[in-house]
């Protein structure tokens, strides 16, 4: 069985600084990854997925995310937060393929706070 | 309009009641889920669907039931409503080729 540990449950910042949000998968198999943000009292929209092909994986709203396969890591990045970026943040995998693919086992979730 | 839409938004209920939430999609999707959010938890899935046939329980099913009525309705029902099933609860539909999943707005349940 898979799992997703988000590392950091609160990340609080400061506007126009740099943000990592932590994020590490555990599966035997090949998985797809994905970045979900939440904005109060709204659903899951999609940030971000890695499916194949390049490690370095572009965004909405000037995100990034990184696939690490020897550490099976999938940290979201941004260069520069905005207040805006206040939200609460998933990150998920599901495994390729199969009946069991498009199942998203979800992380804790990573609250993230931009301050002026 | 919305590709995902959950009734109601919010609902205050009594422990004991049988209350369904109801979602309906606009995307045209086979596969629909049901998931429900806690403080800390993150989501977890409760039933899924890949098509109007095809019922499997998730990780968190006891308690609960659900019924495809058709490729665009998805309900999801808890029999016996009970005080640890108050959480945010949302409906997610998905392609089956790229598995990115795409969320209704959440029904907010309280059971008092």
């Amino acid at each position: 069985a898979q799992s997703v540990t988000q590392l950091d449950s609160q990340v609080p910042v400061f506007e126009e600084a740099p943000v990592e949000l932590r994020c590490n998968y555990s599966s035997s198999v090949s998985v797809y990854l994905f970045w979900y943000v939440q904005y109060p009292n709204q659903g899951l929209q999609l940030l971000l997925k890695y499916l194949s092909g390049s490690t370095l994986v572009k965004g909405i709203n000037g995100f990034e995310a990184e696939f690490n396969k020897s550490q099976t890591s999938f940290h979201l990045r941004k260069p520069s937060v905005h207040i805006s970026d206040t939200a609460e943040y998933f990150c998920a995998a599901t495994t390729r393929g199969g009946t069991s693919g498009s199942r998203l086992t979800f992380g804790e979730g990573t609250q993230l706070t931009v301050n002026p | 309009d919305a590709d995902v839409t959950q009734t109601p938004r919010n609902r205050i209920t009594k422990t004991g009641k049988r209350i369904m939430l109801e979602c309906s999609q606009t995307k045209g999707h086979d596969r629909m889920y049901w998931y429900r959010q806690d403080p800390g938890l993150g989501l977890r899935l409760i039933y899924y669907s890949f098509d109007v046939k095809d019922i499997n329980k998730g990780e968190i099913s006891d308690g609960y039931s659900v019924s495809r009525q058709a490729q665009a309705k998805f309900s999801l029902s808890l029999e016996s409503a009970i005080p640890n099933q108050t959480a945010l609860y949302f409906c997610a539909t998905s392609d089956s080729w790229t598995y990115e999943q795409y969320f209704g707005p959440g029904t907010r349940l309280t059971v008092t």
